[in-house]
């Protein structure tokens, strides 16, 4: 069992550019969670994921930041015209039910230059 | 919305000393609690979880406490080593959301040798 698999490692974008981070969960997890972690907010809860359904986005900026969950295997975060203040590292879990432990991947650090 | 404070945010111990990090929490209906270890360059790994009718559990070198009255959550690692160097957060999250986990902001022990 490889874990949750998040791609890539790093990221260097400049403002104003795309950038998709990638996520794979455990396999057979029906959960996926993202988060960021900055030094100043500590980790924030961003979206969620239940049987790639949507469940709660409460924690995503409305604007330039999207989730999606094509099929059980990855999901993704794209961050539209990336700013400065983006820059964090981007967290991915995934858990085998809605309540259950959740398993992390490393991240990914987004630097936005 | 729940609050968690988590202190200290640095702590450095002697090899084989005790290291005790504490959390508070504000929502009484919280009911589900963690720690969390964080290595550099990698996720979040789970320590120990506690249900909220629980008062104590020990797991290999690390004893959790949780006085409800006073919301008040802590991770004692007895007899700390070097490899225990790493970034720890409590997490905390309630019944209704028991997916939407809020974290402390984290406390950096340093364990010399």
């Amino acid at each position: 069992n490889a874990g949750v698999i998040q791609t890539p490692r790093h990221k260097v974008t400049g403002k104003g550019q795309e950038a998709t981070l990638w996520c794979e969960p455990i396999s057979g997890h029906s959960a996926v969670f993202w988060y960021r972690q900055t030094i100043v907010q500590g980790l924030e809860f961003l979206t969620y994921f239940r049987n790639q359904a949507p469940i709660d986005d409460s924690g995503m900026p409305k604007e330039r930041f999207s989730a999606q969950m094509p099929n059980q295997s990855h999901s993704t975060l794209k961050i539209q015209s990336t700013q400065p203040q983006d820059s964090a590292v981007y967290l991915c879990a995934s858990s085998l039910e809605w309540g259950g432990e959740q398993y992390f991947g490393p991240g990914t650090r987004l630097t936005v230059l | 919305g729940e609050q968690v404070e988590q202190r200290p945010p640095h702590l450095s111990v002697r090899e084989g000393d005790s290291a005790i990090i504490i959390c508070t929490y504000t929502d009484s209906a919280t009911a589900y609690f963690s720690w969390y270890k964080q290595e550099a360059g990698a996720g979040l790994q789970l320590l120990m979880s506690v249900l909220s009718n629980v008062d104590r559990k020990e797991e290999q070198g690390l004893t959790v406490l949780l006085n409800k009255k006073d919301k008040r959550l802590s991770l004692n690692l007895t007899a700390a080593h070097p490899g225990d160097s790493a970034v720890y957060f409590c997490a905390v999250s309630d019944d209704t959301n028991a997916y939407k986990v809020i974290f402390g902001k984290g406390t950096h022990l340093h364990v010399l040798p």
